[in-house]
């Protein structure tokens, strides 16, 4: 089975500094990596996922993640936060022949103006 | 496309009632996922289906649970009897990953389920 592990709870960060939200995984096989983001009273939207090749994944609203096989890490950046990046950011894993999804336990990010 | 579509948005009911609640997918998406979201566990994996059969519902908590998708337009979950700690959001998302999760997963709005 897969599992990630997110290792920051809650993250804050003023407004137009960088920020960097973890996430580290655990498998035995070959993985597809995911960042989602949940805004207030809504359902979830897709950052950016890795699929293959690249290291550096680019998403949507400037945030990238670089994929760190040998650390087995996932972490999500962005050079400059703004007040509508406040949000809860998921980390999830599944494995490349799998049929399961796993979700991390989310990092709050407030972004302080 | 008005997205994936769940009803009711907020349900409240007392423990022993049926609930009942429904999602409709964004249409030519074969694959459906019903998620819960507690403050406790996070967000959990109940069950998917695959072009409108389940294909691992490992996920569901007890036989309390039910889901079913009767077509490619629409899906249930249903807790009967609900009890208080069934208490969560419930979110379904939808995608056109053929059995696999390497897509992107549309998630609808969410329904927020208090049981008394």
């Amino acid at each position: 089975a897969q599992s990630v592990t997110q290792l920051d709870s809650q993250v804050p960060v003023f407004e137009e500094a960088p920020v960097e939200l973890r996430c580290n995984y655990s498998s035995s096989v070959s993985v597809y990596l995911f960042w989602y983001v949940q805004y207030p009273n809504q359902g979830l939207q897709l950052l950016l996922k890795y699929l293959s090749g690249s290291t550096l994944v680019k998403g949507i609203n400037g945030f990238e993640a670089e994929f760190n096989k040998s650390q087995t890490s996932f972490h999500l950046r962005k050079p400059s936060v703004h007040i509508s990046d406040t949000a809860e950011y998921f980390c999830a894993v599944t494995a490349d022949t799998g049929n399961q999804f796993y979700f991390g336990t989310g990092t709050s990010l407030t972004v302080i103006p | 496309d008005a997205g994936v579509i769940q009803s009711p948005r907020h349900e409240v009911t007392e423990m022993g009632q049926e609930v009942t609640l429904r999602c409709k997918p964004i249409s030519g998406h074969n694959s459906l996922f019903w998620y819960r979201q507690t403050m406790m566990r996070g967000l959990e994996l109940l069950i998917y289906f695959n072009n409108n059969v389940p294909i691992d519902d490992s996920g569901m908590p007890e036989d309390r649970f039910s889901a079913k998708m009767p077509n490619a337009s629409f899906s249930t979950l249903k807790i009967q009897p609900s009890e208080p700690r069934d208490s969560a959001v419930y979110f379904c998302a939808s995608s056109d990953a053929s059995g696999g999760f390497y897509n992107e997963q549309f998630f609808g709005p969410g329904t927020r389920l208090t049981v008394l």
